[in-house]
């Protein structure tokens, strides 16, 4: 069965950092991108982050550039969202999302991890 | 403001068919497949639609997608209860250089 599941969520205050992480079962990870997608509350679905099958590649969305990174390690089959200068707009549920490029779409989703940034 | 537009809500009846209609432009929908999402309340988003038009495996053939220009188009037809949810679409968009995201259009069986 593939799985991804995510966790390191949590509540941090503003100006701190959160590593959040996510395992994959079921799949070859690495034959595969991968990528973070967060929804703040009550709100629609953003894009945050993408990485290649081998880390060559990251893209980001323009408001988390220069203070989020994203990562994997895939003899582990995990991908990683190191994220620092945390602000309160960074409040969201974070997804870890498998996705297909060419063309593009997510087709496997995790249940989520919740990140709070509040004092 | 999301770069992919979609009427925050729609609804329908049991057995009605519904159109959700999501609109771009030359950089995304113009120029790239659409995908559509359903969020269930509570859970995680799923993958509904790929390459504007198809169902990947285990969604039923009332869901359909399509895509013109610059806009694209969910029609759900035998409206049922359990298709209540949230409705994305998105898009690559070669300008931003990222996938896009729709507002999310709320649908209500009534």
């Amino acid at each position: 069965e593939v799985q991804v599941v995510e966790s390191g969520g949590g509540l941090v205050q503003p100006g701190g950092s959160l590593r959040l992480s996510c395992a994959v079962s079921g799949f070859t990870f690495n034959n595969y991108w991968m990528g973070w997608v967060r929804q703040a509350p009550g709100k629609g679905l953003e894009w945050v982050a993408n990485i290649k099958q081998d880390g060559s590649e990251k893209y980001y969305v323009d408001s988390v550039k220069g203070r989020f990174t994203i990562s994997r390690d895939n003899a582990k089959n995990s991908l990683y969202l190191q994220m620092n200068s945390l602000r309160a707009e960074d409040t969201a549920v974070y997804y870890c999302a498998r996705v297909r490029r060419g063309p593009y779409y997510i087709d496997v989703w995790g249940k989520g991890t919740t990140v709070t940034v509040s004092s | 403001q999301s770069v992919l537009t979609q009427a925050p809500s729609a609804s329908g009846t049991p057995g009605q068919r519904v159109t959700i209609s999501c609109s771009g432009s030359s950089s995304n929908i113009g120029s790239n497949s659409v995908s559509w999402y359903q969020q269930l309340p509570g859970t995680a988003p799923k993958l509904l639609i790929y390459s504007s038009n198809q169902r990947p495996s285990g969604v039923p053939d009332r869901f359909s997608g399509s895509k013109s220009g610059t806009s694209a188009s969910l029609a759900i037809s035998g409206l049922q209860s359990e298709d209540e949810a949230d409705y994305y679409c998105a898009a690559w968009d070669d300008s931003l250089r990222g996938p896009v995201f729709g507002g999310g259009t709320k649908l209500t069986v009534l």
